[in-house]
């Protein structure tokens, strides 16, 4: 069956070191991947999308890689900061539909 | 741009009531919207998937005459919990894709709609 695992439900990290979430997919074969971010109450926000023959992504403090080898995404805040804390999920895209994995939640400690 | 707006954003009401739920684009034509439900400390369960002018396409295992999906307009895009029991207590949220992009996009979501029945 299909699954989407993101790395341990929660991650702590120090403000200034870099944060690094893991989304691994089985029985996928997505065109393309994407990272939102969500805080509590709130809809997710719309962060990265990496394309299947993409291997790497940035935007500012962030950064994506994909290996459709390995079938796995990383996702990456460097200098991470306190407002960085939030719920990320990763989700896949194959048939026109997103399937989302169940999120890390990220806490940077000042 | 690209702000989805769903409302209410929170509504407590007595078992065997219908609720509404409006999402709205705002800033863009939004050809398909899709609504999902999210439980405490999980991700987001696609329910469904509305196009604009046509019948929606619900997922497996979601009742379509218990959640009514209307997409009237390129803007406008709303839910219906019929008859609705504490069972179907969560958190709703729809999210939009711009018009003539169907992959390849991102989704803009809305705020979500947090629904509590007693």
């Amino acid at each position: 069956s299909q699954k989407i695992e993101q790395n341990s439900e929660a991650l702590n990290i120090q403000e200034g070191k870099t944060a690094t979430l893991t989304c691994n997919y089985t029985n996928y074969s997505p065109a393309y991947l994407q990272w939102y971010r969500q805080d509590p109450g709130r809809g997710p926000v719309f962060l990265l999308l990496i394309r299947e023959n993409e291997k790497e992504k940035r935007k500012e403090r962030l950064k994506v890689t994909f290996d459709t080898t390995l079938k796995q995404s990383l996702f990456h805040i460097t200098a991470s900061q306190p407002a960085d804390s939030a719920t990320y999920l990763c989700a896949l895209d194959t048939t026109g539909k997103s399937t989302f994995g169940d999120g890390t939640t990220l806490t940077v400690k000042p | 741009g690209a702000v989805v707006s769903q409302h209410p954003s929170w509504v407590i009401c007595k078992s065997g009531t219908s609720v509404k739920i409006e999402c709205r684009s705002l800033d863009f034509q939004a050809t398909t919207m899709f609504w999902y439900r999210q439980f405490p400390k999980q991700s987001l369960m696609l329910m469904a998937t509305s196009n604009e002018g046509s019948k929606a396409t619900y997922e497996q295992g979601v009742e379509k005459d218990k959640f009514l999906i209307n997409h009237a307009s390129l803007t406008l895009s709303t839910l219906t919990v019929t008859s609705a029991h504490p069972e179907d207590s969560s958190f709703y949220i729809c999210s939009a894709i711009l018009m003539g992009h169907y992959s390849n996009q991102p989704q803009h979501f809305g705020d979500g709609t947090r629904l509590s029945i007693l």
